[in-house]
């Protein structure tokens, strides 16, 4: 059963402290990415990854980390600097190569952050 | 910026009626993709349509797009309930690497 996955659902945290994020993916993409989305806004983009072993910034980094050690999983840790990390996170994978025409992104479930 | 603009904001309609909406962009595009979000869901992925091609097919979902005017319109047929969501559209710019830069989306609700 092929597909995206990110956990937990939900997850509350207390202000100060990190919290990492999972995703997991089993379709063989090269790219993922991390996205945040507040309440009736887009997606903006934390980070992405074409590569193993590599990533990039995206429009909102700060405040974030991310590790890419397996081409399967995209772990994202929002750091207490993250002045508002209250949000809804979304991961999402594509086969992406560089150069190429963007390719369909496949979204998992997203985990809802609260931190208080 | 290098994202699409969705219009209009919100839209709602009764159930069987069609639905339109637009994308507007600012730069050369290699394609455009539509993606629908359920609420408190992820987003699905629902057409790409080329810079060559002008009009694209999917079930009850038409997909127009217009490089002169740098616009592309999502057009849904007969629509239902199940409709109901979010709908955002995602240019994918000349140069530009696998990123997707998405805009705030319609908001569509199908009211029975």
């Amino acid at each position: 059963d092929g597909g995206i996955t990110q956990s937990p659902k939900y997850l509350f945290r207390k202000e100060g402290q990190n919290v990492t994020l999972s995703c997991e993916q089993n379709l063989n993409h090269d790219a993922m990415y991390w996205y945040r989305q507040d309440p009736g806004q887009g997606l903006r983009l934390i980070y992405y990854s074409q590569i193993v072993n590599d990533f990039q910034k995206g429009d909102i980094a700060e405040g974030y980390s991310v590790s890419r050690e397996k081409k399967e999983s995209f772990p994202l840790t929002v750091t207490s600097a993250q002045k508002n990390p209250t949000a809804f996170y979304l991961c999402a994978s594509s086969f992406g190569r560089t150069g190429q025409s963007s390719y369909e992104q496949y979204f998992g479930p997203g985990t809802r952050l609260t931190v208080t | 910026s290098q994202q699409g603009e969705e219009d209009p904001q919100a839209l709602s309609i009764q159930e069987g009626e069609n639905a339109t909406m637009n994308c507007s962009y600012k730069t050369s595009i290699n394609n455009l993709q539509w993606y629908r979000q359920n609420s408190g869901r992820g987003l699905v992925h629902l057409i790409l349509i080329r810079s060559n091609e002008r009009e694209k097919h999917s079930g009850r979902l038409r997909v127009t797009l217009d490089t002169s005017k740098k616009s592309s319109s999502l057009l849904i047929t007969a629509s239902r309930a199940a409709d109901t969501a979010s709908y955002f559209c995602a240019p994918g710019f000349q140069g530009g690497s696998e990123k997707l830069v998405f805009g705030k989306g319609t908001k569509l609700t199908v009211n029975p």
